[in-house]
């Protein structure tokens, strides 16, 4: 148990399904992520937040939409993706706030996504 | 811009004998480097860091890593391996100017074999 859970643990969903994932942080964290992770591939920054804001949008096309609402909860609206979206997608939260974040990032499970 | 590079694929290595795992990284500034390691199916778990200071870091497991600066190196070792170290290692830099965005290498998967 990591303090990150990440729910579905597993979607399947059709190129013009609308679905989302969401991640909750019980570490008291102010800054949350969301990673991409394919085979034999580095793992991809997608989104960054840190209190409800966002500091990191890394080219990320718009079929992916991040949400946060508050500091514990983020979420990835996903619209009429791509069968190379396919991937596990990780959240993880930080402690965040300014230079007292020395970067630790907490990790949840994942979600297997897979786009037919 | 920030990178890591893992040049390893897979390290293979022998249940006793000592493992290391290798890592090189390009970063704007002086570096926060990390170490994560992830188990099949889980995400990934914080090893080490290394911030500042002594430039030998020791972790969880027994693991430790040696920052390098000029060869901007971080390399993941431990003297001893066990079976159950068999796992996806990860390498991450953040710089330390501010921000929030670690970068991660490819990774490389350690076979330990009894």
């Amino acid at each position: 148990e990591t303090g990150v859970t990440q729910t579905p643990r597993h979607l399947v969903m059709g190129m013009t399904n609308k679905k989302s994932l969401k991640c909750e942080q019980h570490l008291g964290h102010n800054a949350m992520y969301w990673y991409k992770q394919s085979a034999k591939k580095p793992l991809e920054l997608m989104f960054v937040y840190n209190f409800k804001e966002q500091t990191e949008n890394n080219s990320v096309p718009s079929r992916f939409s991040p949400e946060c609402p508050n500091s514990s909860h983020l979420f990835l609206h996903l619209h009429t993706l791509q069968p190379e979206d396919s991937a596990l997608y990780l959240c993880a939260s930080s402690q965040g706030g300014s230079l007292a974040d020395t970067g630790e990032l907490f990790f949840g499970e994942g979600s297997r996504l897979t786009v037919l | 811009a920030q990178s890591v590079a893992q040049p390893e694929d897979q390290v293979n290595v022998a249940e006793g004998n000592p493992l290391t795992v290798k890592c090189t990284y390009s970063v704007s500034g002086n570096p926060y480097l990390f170490w994560y390691v992830q188990y099949p199916n889980r995400g990934l778990q914080f090893l080490l860091k290394y911030i500042t200071g002594d430039n030998l870091v020791k972790g969880s497991y027994g693991f430790e890593a040696e920052f390098n600066k000029s060869q901007t190196s971080f390399h993941l070792k431990k003297p001893s391996a066990l079976v159950s170290d068999s796992a996806l290692y990860f390498c991450a830099v953040r710089a330390n100017t501010g921000g929030f965005k670690t970068i991660f290498g490819a990774g490389t998967r350690l076979f330990v074999k009894a």
